[in-house]
């Protein structure tokens, strides 16, 4: 069975407007959980680190204040993109550290701005 | 972590193995290889990785070469719902949550019938 979930798995919103994506861990607790986006046939790209207790790290070029990361237990992460804009129109996928090495990734969310 | 260079794009026949090679020739000695595939809208999925030694498990084998500058995913009898993009990725193993976990451009492997 699935190990990360995400919700909604889609959403269309309007340009202007925020949109708050859902990153569940369903069998582990993690401190720390990754958020990606991926463009149309591109590669994922790592945006940002999500820390329990404590602040989000971002990788260089993306915007602190524009994809809010808060971390509220150790099975949810969410992510907020603010103030959304077409160009903001993504593929955003979390992962979750599991026991040992593996890592899960969970089924993504599509996200359309209009 | 070391970088990895991978084709753009491979086609295979059903039924066939598909190997999939990867370049990784900065590769440290404390660093693994790892493979992951994205079918087309989903997550990556884990399918296998390694040190040194040949790996195999239920969804593919991996052939490290022995100066582990290259490398190579084989996939027995591709089936149609094998057709995904495949990441090769390099990186010191356990510690730090698994780290950042840069993806490359990976292959897009066709399973044609």
């Amino acid at each position: 069975g699935a190990v990360v979930s995400q919700h909604p798995s889609w959403v269309i919103c309007k340009s202007g407007t925020s949109v708050k994506i859902e990153c569940r861990s369903l069998d582990f607790q993690a401190t720390t959980m990754f958020w990606y986006r991926q463009f149309p046939k591109q590669s994922l790209m790592l945006m940002a680190t999500s820390n329990e207790g404590s602040k989000a790290t971002y990788e260089q070029g993306v915007e602190k204040d524009k994809f809010l990361i808060n971390h509220a237990s150790l099975t949810l992460s969410t992510l907020t993109v603010t103030s959304a804009h077409p160009e903001d129109s993504s593929f955003y996928i979390c992962r979750v550290p599991g026991q040992g090495d593996e890592q899960y990734f969970g089924p993504g969310t599509r996200l359309t701005v209009t | 972590d070391a970088k990895t260079t991978q084709p753009t794009s491979m086609d295979c026949a059903e039924g066939r193995a598909a190997n999939l090679p990867c370049n990784h020739s900065t590769i440290s000695g404390n660093e693994y290889v790892y493979w992951y595939r994205q079918i087309h809208s989903q997550g990556p999925q884990y399918i296998i990785h390694g040190l040194k030694n040949n790996e195999t498990n239920e969804m593919a084998s991996l052939i490290i070469t022995e100066d582990r500058k290259s490398s190579t995913l084989i996939l027995p009898h591709a089936t149609l719902r094998d057709t995904a993009v495949y990441y090769c990725i390099v990186r010191v193993s356990g510690g730090n949550q698994g780290g950042k976990l840069i993806f490359g451009q990976g292959t897009e492997l066709s399973v044609k019938p």
